[in-house]
């Protein structure tokens, strides 16, 4: 059973180019979350989706940002016209039900803005 | 304001010893604390889970404690390994559908 996948795993865009991010949860797991860790940061909740349903979006940056979990495929994190700010490490996680007790989260897709 | 905040920020210690995490949150309702490793450049790996009736959890060399009274948890290394080398990470989730507040860390540096 594969892991939770992310790709690309290495991203660069330049300022005003659109970036999209890709999550493929770990087979079986229908809930998928999006956390943006800053160099020297932390990780910070940005959004959870269910299938086609996005449930608590109150991480996501209002402008710009958007993400979507299709009945079929990955779920996609999309960042449009992307600033210098956007450059950061973004992971995404699965878990295979509710109540949540394990989130399994992919290796990151790193996003370097020029 | 839910908050989960590491201590220390960074810690050396050298290959060996043993060395404990802290971990004091303020989220409410509580419903699961989690300590993660992660490694430089990877995503974070699960360590130990606890819910509210549990107060130890161990895995191998790690040991998770929690007082949910106090709302402190703790992560116990022994006999540390340079592979320990690694940010440790606190969370702790406060709704069923696993809502979370990640702690910033504690970089833990294992010398030879």
């Amino acid at each position: 059973n594969a892991g939770v996948m992310q790709n690309p795993r290495h991203l660069v865009r330049r300022r005003g180019q659109e970036a999209r991010l890709r999550c493929s949860p770990m087979k079986g797991h229908s809930h998928v979350y999006w956390y943006r860790q800053l160099p020297e940061e932390g990780l910070k909740f940005m959004v959870y989706l269910q299938k086609e349903n996005i449930i608590d979006e109150s991480g996501m940056p209002k402008e710009r940002f958007s993400a979507e979990f299709p009945k079929e495929g990955p779920s996609i994190l999309r960042i449009q016209q992307v600033v210098r700010g956007d450059s950061a490490a973004y992971f995404c996680a699965s878990s295979p039900s509710i109540p949540v007790y394990e989130q399994y989260f992919g290796p990151g897709t790193r996003l370097t803005v020029t | 304001k839910n908050q989960v905040e590491q201590s220390p920020q960074s810690l050396i210690i050298l290959e060996g010893k043993n060395c404990t995490l802290q971990c004091n949150y303020t989220v409410s309702p509580f419903s699961n604390l989690r300590w993660y490793k992660q490694d430089t450049g990877r995503g974070p790996v699960s360590l130990t889970i606890m819910t509210f009736s549990e107060n130890t959890k161990s895995n191998g060399r790690y040991t998770a404690t929690l007082d949910a009274d106090t709302k402190q948890s703790s992560l116990h290394i022994t006999a540390s390994q340079l592979s320990d080398s690694a940010s440790y990470i606190c969370v702790v989730t406060y709704t069923n559908a696993g809502k979370s507040t990640f702690g910033d860390g504690t970089t833990l540096t294992v010398k030879p």
